[in-house]
């Protein structure tokens, strides 16, 4: 079975300007996260997806972030414009339906540098 | 707001030996689960072992076990037999509160040494 796929792996920006990363989730899985994961932190959810709609996003910075999974599967993250703080792994992952007792795989990340 | 705090930064242990890793929590739920992940130096993480707040009984993976302390609030995860392949940042999280995603702690860098 595949497991999360994330690209770019890497991501250097200079602040101000704009940036996506992209996940495709586990084939089936219904739920969908992403997470913001600053050096020496543990991750911290930005939002969950069941499907297509959005199940919680009180955590992201709506100001600037973005993310939308317009067929229920692969979802785009987006941050504009970015700042020295967004610096960071971002994190996604998959559970094969809602529900806190099941288990959520995790992608590599994409770790971006703002400069 | 949940918080789950993880008070060891780094914790060394020698191959084969068995090491605790501690984790406490703060919610004023009665119904969540805590886990704990790994994260090697690839950063993909891994589910370690979950336990249900209702489930008196400690869960148990293999090598892997947790002292379940609800009225205390403390999670902690015991490693036996440790292996040079169990070195990596180890999470400890919370989910509750109607909420499916996971409050994560600080982590505890796990080292083996051989």
């Amino acid at each position: 079975e595949a497991g999360v796929a994330q690209s770019p792996r890497y991501k250097i920006i200079e602040k101000r300007q704009s940036v996506a990363f992209w996940c495709n989730p586990i084939s089936g899985h219904a739920t969908l996260y992403w997470y913001q994961q600053i050096l020496g932190q543990g991750p911290k959810l930005l939002i969950q997806f069941q499907n297509n709609g959005v199940v919680d996003d009180s955590q992201l910075p709506k100001d600037r972030f973005s993310a939308e999974r317009l067929k229920g599967v692969d979802s785009t993250l987006k941050i504009q414009p970015a700042k020295l703080e967004d610096s960071a792994v971002y994190l996604c992952a998959s559970s094969l339906v809602s529900g806190r007792y099941n288990e959520q795989f995790f992608g590599p990340g994409t770790r971006l540098t703002v400069l | 707001a949940q918080t789950v705090t993880q008070s060891q930064p780094e914790m060394s242990v020698q191959e084969a030996e068995t090491v605790t890793l501690s984790c406490t929590y703060d919610t004023s739920e009665s119904d969540y689960y805590l886990f704990w992940y790994k994260q090697p130096p690839s950063r993909q993480m891994i589910l370690v072992i979950r336990q249900e707040a209702y489930k008196q009984q400690n869960a148990t993976e293999n090598r892997f076990s947790v002292n379940f302390q609800k009225a205390a609030k403390s999670f902690s995860l015991k490693i036996s037999d440790s292996q040079l392949g169990d070195a990596a940042m180890y999470f400890c999280a919370y989910s509750g509160g109607g909420a499916d995603g996971l409050t994560f702690g600080k982590g505890t860098h796990l080292i083996i040494q051989p």
